[in-house]
C-alpha cells in the first residue's frame, strides 16, 4: 500500500537503553508530524518536520527525545535513556503541505513502545 | 497552551441508536477536524470543518464548526457495529504548522 508506514510495530525495552522509531511518509508528501498517545489518552504532538528541517519542536517532552529526517522522506525519532513514563504508542502522520486548511494529515499505525 | 476538553469519555448504546459528541475549548481554534481510531491503526479523518458555524455531513456523520469558534458536535445517526472505535475531535494550534491539538477521545461501544 502507498500509507504512513512505521516500524517497529511494537517494542520493549528495559529502563535506560536508548530506542528508536522509524517513519516512512506517503511519498511526495513534505509535511511529517511525530505525536504520542498515551493509554486511553488523545495524541500528544511532538515535533513537526518541512523537508529536512524541524521549525516546530516544542512539543519533545525533554532533551532525551530527538529527531530527524534525510532526504525528505524517511524520519527517525530517538529516545535516549528511556524511562517508564516514554511507555506509549509513538504516532506518525504526513500530509502534502502544513497549516491550517491544508491538507488531510495521514497517520501510520504507530508503535507501540513498553518500557520495563 | 490550548486544550480541547472532549465528552462524553465513553458511550455503550445500542445498535440504531444515535450518538452525539462534543468539543469545547478555552480558545478558539480555526478549523475542527474529526477523527475515528481503530484499535491498532492510527486515526483516519472522518470530518474536517473550516468556517465558524459550518455545518456538514458525511454519511450517517454530522459535524458542526460552533458559532463562537470555541466547540464543535460529531453526530453519528443510526449506530452500526462497525462504529465501534475511539472518536477524536482535533483543531490546528497557534502557529502555521498545522499541529494538531485532540481531545482525550471518545469511546463508542455498539451493542448489537
Amino acid at each position: 500500500g502507498a500509507g504512513v508506514s512505521q516500524s517497529p510495530s511494537n517494542k520493549v525495552t528495559e529502563k535506560g537503553k536508548d530506542v528508536e522509531l522509524r517513519c516512512d511518509p506517503i511519498s511526495g508528501h513534505t509535511a511529517l508530524y511525530w505525536y504520542r498517545q498515551s493509554l486511553g489518552q488523545g495524541l500528544e504532538f511532538l515535533i513537526y518536520f518541512q523537508g529536512n528541517s524541524a521549525p516546530d519542536k516544542s512539543g519533545l517532552p525533554s532533551d532525551r527525545f530527538s529527531a530527524e529526517r534525510t532526504g525528505g522522506s524517511v524520519s527517525t525519532l530517538t529516545i535516549q535513556r528511556t524511562q517508564q513514563e516514554d511507555s506509549a504508542v509513538y504516532l506518525c502522520a504526513s500530509s502534502w503541505a502544513s497549516g491550517p486548511s491544508t491538507d488531510t494529515q495521514y497517520f501510520g499505525p504507530g508503535t507501540r513502545l513498553t518500557v520495563l | 497552551g490550548q486544550q480541547l476538553n472532549q465528552s462524553p469519555q465513553s458511550m455503550f448504546i445500542q445498535e440504531g441508536e444515535d450518538v452525539s459528541m462534543n468539543c469545547t475549548s478555552s480558545s478558539i481554534f480555526n478549523t475542527w477536524l474529526w477523527y475515528k481510531q481503530d484499535p491498532g491503526e492510527g486515526p483516519v479523518l472522518l470530518i474536517a470543518l473550516y468556517k465558524a458555524g459550518e455545518l456538514t455531513s458525511n454519511g450517517r456523520l454530522t459535524a458542526q464548526f460552533g458559532i463562537t469558534r470555541k466547540d464543535s458536535f460529531l453526530n453519528i445517526s443510526a449506530s452500526i457495529p462497525s462504529d465501534v472505535g475511539i472518536y477524536f475531535c482535533a483543531g490546528h494550534g497557534s502557529g502555521n504548522t498545522g499541529k494538531l491539538i485532540f481531545g482525550q477521545g471518545t469511546t463508542l461501544q455498539v451493542k448489537p
